[in-house]
C-alpha cells in the first residue's frame, strides 16, 4: 500500500525554536497533503490543506504565520513550527492523497511527536 | 457540538467476547464514512469503510444509519490485538478536497 513517511518521528526543542516537519510521500505523488494536530485524548484536527505548487489553505483558527507549510514537490510538504511554544507541543500528523483519478483516501504518515520545554 | 461524538470508553472487552459501539455525526451532508484505528502514538490507519447497506471485513462489521445520523462498528471474537482506540470519521466530500472530520475515539481493551 501507499506509504507516507514523517521526519523526525520525534522532537525536543527549547521554546522559541522554530522546527520543520517533513511529509514524503514515497511510492504515490500526493497532489494534496494535509496536516492534522492531535493533543491527547482529543480529536485529530485538520490544520490545513495544500495542493502542490500553490499556497496552502489554513483551517479557522491556525495563525498561518505561525506554522509555514510549503508543498514544493508532488512528493513532499514540510510544516514548519515558527518560534515554538509548550503549547505548541502536540502530535503533527500528514496525511497525502493523489487526486488525479478521483476521489481517493487519504494515507497517513507515521506522526511526528513534538515537544516544546 | 462536537462535528463526531464518539463514547471515549473504554471498552473493557473479554478475550473472545464481541464488543460494539456507536458514533453519531452532526452534519447531514455527510456522504463518506469511514473506521479508523490508531495505537498509542501512532498515526490512525483505515480499519474499513462504511457503506450505506452496511458491510463487513472478517470480524469487523459497520453499519450506517442515515436517518439517524450515526455509525456503529462491531468486532467479534475480540483479539488481544484489537486493543486500540477506533476513529470514526467522517467526509463531507462538498469541496473537492474531501476533508475528514474525526471523532476523538473510542478506546478498546481486550483482556486475556
Amino acid at each position: 500500500g501507499a506509504v507516507v513517511s514523517q521526519h523526525p518521528s520525534w522532537v525536543i526543542c527549547k521554546s522559541g525554536t522554530s522546527v520543520k516537519i517533513e511529509c514524503r510521500s514515497l511510492d504515490f505523488q500526493a497532489t494534496t497533503m494535509f496536516w492534522y494536530r492531535q493533543f491527547p485524548k482529543q480529536s485529530l484536527m485538520l490544520m490545513a490543506t495544500s495542493n502542490e505548487g500553490s499556497k496552502a489553505t489554513y483551517e479557522q483558527g491556525v495563525e498561518k504565520d505561525k506554522f509555514l507549510i510549503n508543498h514544493a514537490s508532488l512528493t513532499l510538504s514540510t510544516l514548519t513550527v515558527t518560534s515554538a511554544h509548550p503549547e505548541d507541543s502536540s502530535f503533527y500528523i500528514c496525511s497525502a492523497r493523489d487526486d488525479r483519478q478521483g476521489y481517493q483516501p487519504q494515507h497517513f504518515g507515521d506522526g511526528t511527536r513534538l515537544s516544546i520545554l | 457540538r462536537k462535528e463526531v461524538e464518539q463514547d471515549p470508553g473504554p471498552f473493557n472487552v473479554p478475550e473472545g467476547a464481541t464488543v460494539a459501539f456507536n458514533c453519531t455525526y452532526s452534519n447531514s451532508a455527510s456522504q463518506s464514512f469511514f473506521w479508523y484505528r490508531q495505537d498509542c502514538r501512532k498515526e490512525p490507519k483505515l480499519l474499513m469503510s462504511v457503506y450505506s447497506s452496511g458491510n463487513e471485513d472478517g470480524r469487523f462489521t459497520a453499519q450506517l444509519n442515515r436517518a439517524s445520523q450515526y455509525i456503529s462498528l462491531l468486532i467479534r471474537d475480540s483479539k488481544l490485538s484489537d486493543s486500540a482506540t477506533y476513529l470514526c470519521v467522517v467526509s463531507d466530500q462538498t469541496d473537492s478536497w474531501g476533508k475528514l472530520q474525526f471523532g476523538a475515539g473510542t478506546q478498546v481493551v481486550v483482556t486475556p
